[in-house]
């Protein structure tokens, strides 16, 4: 059974800073791996969305990479802002279906 | 364009109470996703649809937990005799058909007292 853990849990740097989130998951048959963001009584944005066959993908100030064989994925964000405050959520789909499984997230706070 | 809208945005019902959920996915999006997200957590699969067919309803939790889309657009998920384990946000998705990159919407924040 796939499954998807995020580490940290919650992180607070100061605005500027660049940092990086990790994703790891259990089993490497996924179609791709996708990064969102959610703010708090709001849905979900997709922020990155990464092909098996894809090792990075690059969005402004983020990027997100994946390692298949290893089971892992992290979000870089760089120059960090206060909007960037939110919980980062990451999800796999699995190659034998359509269902999204998704980490528990990164509660994320960037202190101006 | 209009994206994936979800009504009501907050409920509050009673244990014991009915309630339904509504989902108006993105036009021309075939396929259609219901997941629960509890307080802390992330989401988890309810079930899914492509048109008006339920091809996988193997999250939902109990049989008090029920999903149509009869008209292959609009969706509701209604729960029957609501429990305290039922307060979570509900989110509906929507994608093309064969995409995997699905789309959601805001979410209805479920609190039973």
């Amino acid at each position: 059974k796939q499954e998807v853990t995020q580490i940290p849990a919650a992180l607070s740097v100061p605005e500027g800073e660049n940092l990086v989130l990790n994703c790891s998951f259990t089993d490497s048959a996924i179609y791709n791996l996708q990064w969102f963001r959610q703010d708090p009584g709001k849905g979900l944005t997709s922020l990155l969305l990464i092909q098996s066959s894809q090792r990075e993908q690059t969005s402004g100030r983020l990027n997100a990479s994946l390692d298949k064989s290893s089971g892992r994925s992290t979000l870089y964000i760089a120059a960090s802002q206060p909007g960037d405050s939110a919980t980062y959520l990451c999800a796999v789909y699995h190659l034998s279906n359509y269902q999204l499984i998704w980490g528990a997230g990164t509660k994320l706070i960037i202190k101006p | 364009g209009a994206g994936v809208s979800q009504s009501p945005r907050y409920k509050v019902a009673k244990r014991g109470q009915d309630v339904a959920l509504r989902c108006d996915p993105i036009s021309g999006h075939v396929s259609l996703f219901w997941y629960q997200q509890a307080l802390g957590q992330g989401p988890e699969f309810l079930t899914y649809f492509q048109n008006e067919a339920q091809l996988d309803k193997s999250g939902l939790p109990s049989d008090r937990f029920f999903a149509e889309r009869p008209e292959g657009s609009v969706s509701t998920l209604k729960i029957q005799r609501t429990q305290q384990e039922d307060s979570a946000v509900y989110l509906c998705a929507s994608s093309l058909a064969n995409s995997y990159e699905q789309y959601f919407g805001p979410g209805t924040r479920l609190t039973v007292t």
